[in-house]
């Protein structure tokens, strides 16, 4: 298994700002993802965090709103950007642990909350 | 298009007492399918997953699901619930590439309660 850890596990920021997540997994992983979970909706994967290349967005995600970065293999950032109420949201990061049977394992997630 | 549904939002049982959470997904191709749980302020955490072996699969703390293509269903069951289950629950089904590609499509969520 894994322990996926999350920075900051909650804020509340103001409209127009910016704020930026740190994932960080404490094993070699294959690949690492952002999901996001919108109040009371299933999570949505927005990109898939490549090692020392652009991320990999869904239909919907851009990468202005939502720049990636991963610079080793165990650690990963999600901006969200400009922000807006309508980022209120939970935002997951997840992994698949090399030699773990590609089992996706996730982080606590972080709460954000747009005013 | 892969899909799922839980069926149930919220399901309540009484300690010590089966538990059914139901799921049905839809799939174009043979699909892998999880369930995870997550508990307050923790992770999501991988209690099972079908992926075209054995169609009853058994997981982590006595949860079992069984696929059955036939009905597109791969409901979740315990025997007896325990306080400790009190969580959501969530169906998940792979998209192409599978769950390694990150392509998971996830269900809504059933939050399971448990009175003593």
């Amino acid at each position: 298994s894994a322990v996926i850890s999350q920075k900051p596990s909650r804020d509340i920021c103001q409209r127009g700002t910016s704020l930026t997540i740190q994932c960080q997994v404490d094993s070699q992983v294959t690949m690492m993802f952002w999901y996001r979970q919108q109040p009371g909706q299933s999570l949505t994967l927005i990109a898939t965090a490549n090692q020392g290349s652009e991320a990999t967005y869904e239909s919907g995600f851009v990468i202005d709103k939502f720049p990636i970065s991963r610079p080793n293999l165990t650690f990963s950032t999600l901006t969200v950007s400009n922000m807006s109420p309508e980022d209120s949201s939970i935002y997951l990061c997840s992994a698949v642990i090399q030699g773990a049977g590609y089992e996706q394992y996730f982080g606590p997630g972080t709460r954000l909350t747009v005013t | 298009a892969q899909s799922v549904t839980q069926l149930d939002s919220h399901v309540s049982v009484s300690e010590g007492t089966p538990v059914l959470l139901r799921c049905n997904y839809s799939s174009s191709y043979s699909p892998s399918l999880f369930w995870y749980v997550q508990h307050p302020n923790k992770g999501l955490q991988l209690l099972l997953k079908y992926t075209s072996a054995a169609t009853l699969v058994k997981g982590i703390n006595g949860f079992e699901a069984e696929f059955k293509k036939s009905e597109t269903s791969f409901h979740l069951t315990k025997p007896s619930a325990h306080m400790s289950d009190a969580a959501e629950y969530f169906c998940v089904v792979s998209a192409p590439g599978g769950g390694s590609q990150g392509n998971l499509i996830f269900g809504k969520g059933t939050k399971l309660s448990v009175k003593p």
